[in-house]
């Protein structure tokens, strides 16, 4: 299994340019979800999703889009990239079922917005 | 408003001695608790969790302990080894199960040969 796999590892936008960051897991889960991590701030929720084509939204969903068509993809759209976008985004999944929170990551996006 | 804190932003311990990491939480209605660990360019993985029916859960080096009245908790790390050297994040969540986890900031964990 390749489990939570991301693309692309570095992106470098100018401000008001769109783009996707991919997110695909191998390990049919039902749970995923989008943080951003910025320093000194921990890992911020940004969209989930339970299942394919159920998401909603986390903590901080403004700027962003999600949607789930498969069960192993949940791509996450900047629409007008802004430099406040600046940080590192990481996707992660989990079985939907059993008794905890564990979540699997991806390796992480580092986005830089100018 | 941080519903999850961890105050110490770096922690250096000694190899062999014990590393403590502390979180503190705001949100009475969180119920599950979890450490994950992250190295430098890679994501976070899982270390270990504990539900708030217990108030210590134990995994080989790790134990993690709940003190619910006063909202905190912490991971014990026995004995330090420099492969331990990594941020350490506190999470919560209010429902076991739950998707939404909300982290804290991360304390960096230096072990000294």
């Amino acid at each position: 299994n390749a489990g939570v796999t991301q693309t692309p590892k570095f992106q470098v936008l100018k401000t008001g340019q769109s783009m996707t960051l991919q997110c695909a897991q191998d390990m049919n889960h039902e749970y995923m979800s989008w943080y951003r991590q910025d320093p000194g701030m921990g890992l911020r929720l940004i969209h989930y999703s339970v299942g394919a084509g159920i998401t909603d939204q986390g903590e901080v969903p403004n700027g962003y889009n999600v949607s789930r068509s498969t069960t192993e993809d949940f791509p996450l759209r900047l629409l007008s990239a802004a430099p406040s976008q600046t940080s590192v985004y990481f996707c992660a999944s989990r079985t939907g079922t059993g008794k905890n929170n564990e979540q699997f990551f991806g390796p992480g996006t580092r986005l830089t917005v100018l | 408003d941080q519903q999850v804190k961890q105050n110490s932003p770096s922690l250096s311990v000694q190899e062999g001695r014990i590393s403590i990491l502390n979180c503190d939480y705001t949100n009475s209605m969180f119920d599950y608790f979890l450490w994950y660990k992250k190295y430098p360019a890679e994501g976070p993985t899982f270390l270990i969790s504990i539900s708030s029916i217990k108030d210590k859960n134990e995994d080989g080096r790790f134990t993690v302990f709940l003190n619910k009245s006063a909202k905190h908790l912490s991971l014990h790390i026995v004995p330090s080894q420099p492969g331990d050297s990594a941020v350490y994040f506190c999470a919560a969540s209010a429902l076991q199960g739950a998707q939404k986890l909300v982290f804290g900031q991360g304390t960096r964990l230096t072990i000294n040969p």
